[in-house]
């Protein structure tokens, strides 16, 4: 168990709505980063925070938007979804220093029909 | 920019046999080095990590050398076993990156009895 927390475990939408993907990073871990992992793209990075602060852009589209809050929990919302939009979503956190390791989540499978 | 090459899979050995997936690496400064596997339905795990140059890291029978000279941090294990089926994924994380993760493609292993 790496202690990172998500939910959903799944989820299936319609194109063009809206989801909300959560995430409680381990304890004691002040940096949350996001993950698209598709079957042909690989994992592509999204959105670091470090304590509540965007640290890192990767290659997250305009629909989609994250913010990490207070109590260090993330969130990932999902807008105008689209097909190609289906895809595992990973959280990972880590402590946020050089040579901390990432700790992954199990993921949210987020299917659009 | 900071990036890592990975061997192409996919990989098909039979059990006993001797393992190396290639990882090579692009980086200014002295990057941190990791080895994550994914086992079918779960998130990333860390599997072993260098943080400096012929630092050795190992877990489970895996091992991988982090070589300055030649920018490479190849993961070997001598006698594979049916449960190291996975797909593994090289890392690195920048010296100056603020934590900043750079992840390989990703191969994958099947191990036959």
């Amino acid at each position: 168990d790496s202690g990172v927390t998500q939910t959903p475990k799944h989820l299936i939408t319609a194109t063009g709505q809206r989801v909300t993907l959560r995430c409680s990073p381990r304890s004691g871990d002040l940096s949350v980063y996001w993950y698209q992992q598709s079957l042909d793209q690989g994992l592509q990075f999204l959105i670091q925070y470090y304590n509540g602060e965007e640290r890192a852009k990767g290659n997250i589209l305009e629909r989609f938007s994250a913010q990490q809050f207070p109590d260090l929990h993330s969130e990932l919302n999902l807008s105008s979804l689209e097909l190609g939009d289906s895809a595992l979503y990973f959280c990972a956190s880590s402590v946020g220093i050089k040579s901390s390791p990432l700790h992954f989540g199990n993921g949210t499978r987020l299917t659009v029909t | 920019g900071d990036s890592v090459t990975q061997m192409e899979g996919p990989v098909t050995l039979s059990e006993e046999a001797c393992l190396t997936i290639n990882c090579t690496y692009t980086a200014t400064g002295y990057p941190s080095l990791f080895w994550y596997v994914q086992y079918p339905g779960e998130g990333l795990q860390l599997l072993l990590k260098a943080t400096k140059a012929d630092d050795k890291g190992s877990n489970k029978g895996f091992e991988a050398t982090y070589r300055k000279e030649t920018t490479s941090f190849h993961l070997e294990k001598g006698s594979v076993q049916v449960s190291d089926s996975a797909v593994y994924f090289c890392a690195l994380s920048g010296e100056n990156t603020g934590n900043q993760f750079y992840f390989g493609t990703g191969t994958s292993l099947t191990v036959i009895p």
